[in-house]
């Protein structure tokens, strides 16, 4: 069973332009959940979907947003970015119920220029 | 919110020693977790272990839930056991919102 993929692996961008990252999650799973993680800060909870809705939502400011297709792939996309927005951001996958065991992607490093 | 404690916060071992991580929570948790992060920034599963004893090979974790605490124990460490290992929970219902411990960074020297 293949894993939880993410693209594009690397970015740079500069502050101010917007960037859309995407996760695709282990077939058969229903739940995404995204992270950020910094050395200042360690790893955050960005926000999690399930099902096309926002089930669980981290402190992060507005610019940061997410949506989740019918076929469960999710995308997140940061607006006006800014130099502290450069981080490893990390999805996860998880079947349905809440207890269970969720799965990372390899992330996406984004350089905030 | 809950809080994630781990310690030691930096631990460097000879290769085959044994240690020992722990784990402290400020509330309940379901869904603890440990993971060890590779030098490419991927989480890689180690144990799902809301409560009891797991062990895989040279690795086991103990967790004691009515204590709020889990251990992570790594016998006859190897230098590819190096890097940050996390711990990570979720209160009831809301398995897809992990909390994360600021993590324990393992260095084995050969």
């Amino acid at each position: 069973k293949a894993g939880v993929t993410q693209t594009p692996r690397y970015l740079i961008k500069t502050r101010g332009q917007q960037v859309t990252l995407s996760c695709s999650p282990i077939s058969g799973h229903r739940s995404v959940s995204w992270y950020q993680q910094t050395p200042g800060q360690g790893l955050q909870f960005l926000f999690e979907y399930f099902s096309e809705t926002q089930r669980n939502k981290g402190n992060f400011p507005g610019r940061f947003s997410g949506r989740q297709f019918s076929n469960s792939r999710s995308e997140m996309n940061v607006s006006t970015l800014e130099l502290g927005d450069s981080a490893l951001y990390l999805c996860a996958s998880l079947r349905d119920r809440s207890e269970e065991t969720q799965y990372f992607g390899p992330g996406t490093r984004l350089l905030v220029l | 919110g809950i809080q994630v404690e781990q310690s030691p916060p930096d631990l460097i071992l000879q290769e085959g020693a044994n240690s020992t991580l722990r784990c402290n929570f400020s509330d309940s948790v379901n869904n603890l977790q440990w993971f060890h992060q590779n030098p490419w920034g991927q989480l890689i599963n180690l144990f799902y272990i809301p409560s009891g004893t797991k062990q895989n090979g040279r690795l086991s974790a103990t967790t004691v839930a009515t204590e709020r605490y889990s251990l992570l124990y790594i016998s006859s460490s190897q230098t590819t056991d190096s890097g940050v290992y996390f711990c990570a929970g979720a209160i009831y219902n809301q398995g897809g919102k992990l909390i994360f411990g600021q993590g324990t960074e393992l260095s084995v020297k050969p």
